[in-house]
């Protein structure tokens, strides 16, 4: 199956400071990367949807402004959290699909953020 | 949008013992996935489904998918403590995909 790699798996970081999260797709082309959120015992929240060479699509309620999404290429997509605050501590994942409608969904390992 | 409803939402089952979990989505998708999460980690796919009558197998897990009752089943066989994980069912149209509210399944010794 098609490996989707995130980077890094857990971090700490300081209130105010911004921290970059990666995701790539190792061995094939990502049209598209989708960012999720997770809080303890919930399902996972869509934060947005990158397509490559274009802006993202964030969900309602999302900062964009906050939540910067970079995906520069086929093969990576980057999570800016800036200026953290401990709020935004959470688990947060990625997933790639190959090709656009009808398929299959891979996920990153996700990063466990925490600012304190 | 596309709703997806897992139920139950907790279970708790002693080895040996069998079960189902249910997976109702409420328009038209265009497949039905199944994920495990284990505590602090992120999500295993299981199965894809992809068209009515749909059945899955994989040593204790089978999935079955109606498309005309927009329903997906996870039936666990003769549960084991390795089992104990939150399932996760999603549905796609497109590019989008929408997930359930996960079962957070616990076997007991």
């Amino acid at each position: 199956g098609a490996v989707v790699s995130q980077h890094p798996s857990w971090v700490i970081c300081k209130s105010g400071t911004s921290v970059k999260i990666e995701c790539r797709s190792l061995d094939f082309q990502a049209t598209t990367m989708f960012w999720y959120r997770q809080f303890p015992k919930q399902s996972l929240m869509l934060m947005a949807t990158s397509n490559e060479g274009s802006k993202a699509t964030y969900e309602q309620g999302v900062e964009k402004d906050k939540f910067l999404i970079n995906h520069a290429s086929l093969t990576l997509s980057t999570l800016t959290v800036t200026s953290a605050h401990p709020e935004d501590s959470s688990f947060y994942i990625c997933s790639a699909t190959r090709v656009y409608g009808n398929t299959e969904a891979f996920f990153g390992q996700g990063t466990r953020l925490t600012v304190v | 949008e596309l709703k997806v409803e897992q139920n139950p939402l907790f279970l708790s089952m002693q080895e040996g013992k069998n079960y189902t979990i249910y997976c109702n989505y409420s328009t038209t998708s265009d497949r039905l996935y199944w994920y495990r999460q284990d505590p602090g980690k992120s999500l295993e796919s299981l199965f894809v489904l992809l068209s009515n009558g749909a059945v899955k197998q994989e040593g204790r897990l089978m999935a079955s998918l109606d498309t005309k009752a927009r329903l997906s089943t996870l039936h666990i066989t003769a549960a084991v403590h390795d089992l104990s994980a939150t399932y996760f069912c999603a549905a796609n149209t497109g590019n989008q995909f929408y997930f359930g509210t996960g079962t957070s399944l616990t076997v007991i010794p």
